[in-house]
């Protein structure tokens, strides 16, 4: 039981180069995030879904693409890659939005550089 | 914005009982207090939550205020693997987790 898990963990691109960022979770959770974090603060929603097939923005979503594949998989693309969008991306899942009593689970991130 | 407020910073010395306060004065009715950390920039670690009643587990105890404007996050014996950054997260119904800068915590040998 894997949990969240993050594909690639590392990776360089240069501006204006694209690239996808992968999510899967065997915990059959119906909600996904995309998270990232700069040096020295706490995370930042990008996007989210509530569950398959829908996806929302979350507070910093410029700049970013998502995919709900199925419900396993929640895909994060960078159209356009740009030197700001250096950071650390942690996906996450959760039984459910609306559901209050439950907690999220964290991948170990993928660590971006654009340069 | 973060609905909590948190000391930027603690040390407290191994072995001994780590207390986090986190303020959260505008908390409603229907909002959970979560307590996630983060070690060396791992993703971020689920540690306990609760609603207005004092949970423990394992990992931790919460204990919230009666008016429920503030809580504290006790590791009873802190160990230098619990040096990391500690978020205090208030949720509601429908709502996504907001990170805040948390409180970076040190246990000192």
């Amino acid at each position: 039981n894997a949990g969240v898990t993050q594909t690639p963990k590392f990776q360089v691109l240069k501006t204006g180069q694209s690239m996808t960022l992968q999510c899967a979770q065997d915990m059959n959770h119906n909600s996904m995030y995309w998270y990232r974090q700069d040096p020295g603060m706490g995370l930042r929603l990008i996007y989210y879904s509530a569950s398959e097939g829908t996806t929302d923005k979350g507070e910093v979503p410029n700049g970013y693409n998502v995919s709900r594949l199925n419900k396993r998989e929640f895909s994060l693309r960078l159209e356009s890659a740009a030197p700001s969008q250096t950071s650390v991306y942690f996906c996450a899942a959760r039984t459910g939005t609306a559901s209050l009593n439950t907690e999220a689970f964290f991948g170990q991130g993928t660590r971006l550089t654009v340069v | 914005d973060a609905k909590t407020t948190q000391p930027p910073s603690m040390d407290c010395a191994e072995g001994r009982a780590a207390n986090l306060p986190c303020n959260h004065s505008t908390i409603s009715g229907n909002e959970y207090v979560y307590w996630y950390r983060q070690i060396h920039s791992q993703g971020p670690q689920y540690i306990i939550h609760g609603l207005k009643n004092n949970e423990t587990n394992e990992m931790a105890s919460l204990i919230i205020t009666e008016d429920r404007k503030s809580s504290t996050l006790i590791l009873p014996h802190a160990t230098l693997r619990d040096t990391a950054v500690y978020y205090c997260i208030v949720r509601g119904y429908g709502q996504n987790f907001v990170f805040g800068p948390g409180t970076r915590l040190s246990v000192l040998p």
